[in-house]
């Protein structure tokens, strides 16, 4: 079964620097896809971003962009220039590619705070 | 506007009294499911559709039931809460698996059973 593993239960930046949160996931198939979401107190899960796993190129959305190492089966979310609307909990999440692809395995969330 | 819609918000209700979690969704998605969201577990699929009467077991199914007599529509069940099922609960929806995208989630029901 895949897993999906988020080791930072929470992470600390100073408003316009720059945070990464790490992901690491397991699976023994090829075709899949990940995700970020983003959950803000209102608790709304917001896609931030998303990779294809045969793409090499790492995905990239504004501010927000991944590094997608498919090898060591890690896929981390950096946030540029953070700001006061990032702090949230971010989840971490696999799909498998085809027609089994109906579930997302998420990871356990990583919450981001922000400071002033 | 596209949207997952699911009520109630918030429902507080006593062990054993059965109970049912709306949810609907009018982007003509094949894929709806259900997940729960506790604490450092991030969010465990429940049960999920694949279309239309097609539906099966997620990670998590004891003591939930689910029907899908119409494409919208994704009801969540329990028909003998415990105080264990105590949790924030999300409907999703998506097109069918061979779209790259993730699910649209409705805005989540947090259930609590005394």
């Amino acid at each position: 079964a895949q897993t999906v593993t988020q080791s930072q239960p929470e992470m600390s930046v100073q408003e316009a620097e720059t945070v990464t949160l790490s992901c690491t996931y397991d699976t023994s198939e090829s075709d899949y896809y990940l995700f970020w979401y983003k959950q803000p107190p209102s608790r709304q899960m917001i896609l931030v971003i998303r990779q294809e796993a045969y793409k090499q190129q790492n995905a990239t959305e504004n501010r927000f962009s991944v590094n997608f190492q498919k090898a060591a089966k890690s896929f981390s979310l950096k946030i540029s220039d953070s700001q006061l609307g990032d702090a949230a909990m971010y989840f971490c999440a696999y799909r498998l590619g085809g027609a089994a692809g109906n579930k997302l395995t998420f990871g356990g969330g990583t919450r981001v705070l922000v400071k002033p | 506007e596209a949207q997952v819609t699911q009520n109630p918000r918030y429902l507080i209700t006593v062990t054993g009294k059965k109970l049912t979690v709306t949810c609907s969704q009018n982007m003509n998605h094949e894929y709806m499911s259900w997940y729960r969201q506790d604490p450092g577990l991030g969010l465990r699929q429940i049960y999920y559709s694949m279309n239309v009467e097609v539906t099966d077991k997620g990670d998590v199914p004891e003591g939930y039931k689910v029907s899908r007599k119409e494409k919208r529509n994704f009801p969540l069940i329990l028909e003998s809460p415990s105080p264990n099922q105590t949790s924030l609960y999300f409907c999703a929806s998506s097109f069918n698996a061979a779209q790259n995208y993730g699910y649209t989630f409705g805005s989540g029901t947090r259930l609590t059973v005394v």
